[in-house]
């Protein structure tokens, strides 16, 4: 039981450059969010996922964009990457309201 | 929006002392949890704990919702207890969005 994967672990883009962030989890949880985190802060919602077809914006979702197509995959786009994207992005899943969320362990991103 | 304040910032001890961390929140919630961020960064889900009291071997949470703050206790501190413990609470018809705390970072020296 893996939880939720995410993939690369590590990226380094050249500025203006597109790139996917891979999520997946075999919990089978319809909740499906992505979170990035900057030095010293805590995570900020980029955006959210309340099941398969299903996706809204969180408080930074600028630049990002997301699909679900499935239950068990989210992707993230970087769009046209930024020095300002910078950042460790993490996938979280739950269940739903009155239950915990479960991270990835996170892909630290990397844009000169 | 909701705003979730964590005390203290940083917080050293040596090893086998006991500590608290706080976190206070300025709405009602109906989510909150507490995380331990380890060295290599990867984040531990503690406790899920909209409020009341639980307990997990040597750490232990108690939320009081009605006064909007809750506790994080370790007992006995161990060197792998290091690293940044965060509150991240949803807000009552927010719709699934974590809003997190600074953090509290902790340093155990043996």
């Amino acid at each position: 039981n893996a939880g939720v994967t995410q993939t690369p672990k590590f990226q380094v883009l050249k500025t203006g450059q597109s790139m996917t962030l891979q999520c997946a989890q075999d919990m089978n949880h319809e909740y499906m969010s992505w979170y990035r985190q900057d030095p010293g802060m805590g995570l900020r919602l980029i955006h959210y996922s309340v099941g398969a077809g299903i996706t809204d914006q969180g408080e930074v979702p600028n630049g990002y964009n997301v699909s679900r197509s499935t239950t068990e995959d989210f992707p993230l786009r970087l769009l046209s990457a930024a020095p300002s994207q910078t950042s460790v992005y993490f996938c979280a899943t739950h269940r739903g309201l009155d239950y915990g969320y479960t991270f990835g362990s996170g892909t630290r991103l990397t844009v000169v | 929006g909701i705003q979730v304040e964590q005390s203290p910032p940083d917080l050293i001890l040596q090893e086998g002392a006991n500590s608290t961390l706080r976190c206070n929140f300025s709405d009602s919630v109906n989510n909150l949890q507490w995380f331990h961020q380890n060295p290599w960064g990867q984040l531990i889900n503690l406790f899920y704990i909209p409020s009341g009291t639980k307990q997990n071997g040597r750490l232990s949470a108690t939320t009081v919702a009605t006064e909007r703050y809750s506790l994080l206790y370790i007992s006995s501190s161990q060197t792998t207890d290091s690293g940044v413990y965060f509150c991240a609470v949803e807000r009552k018809g927010s719709n699934y969005q974590l809003i997190w705390g600074a953090g509290t970072k902790l340093i155990i020296k043996p």
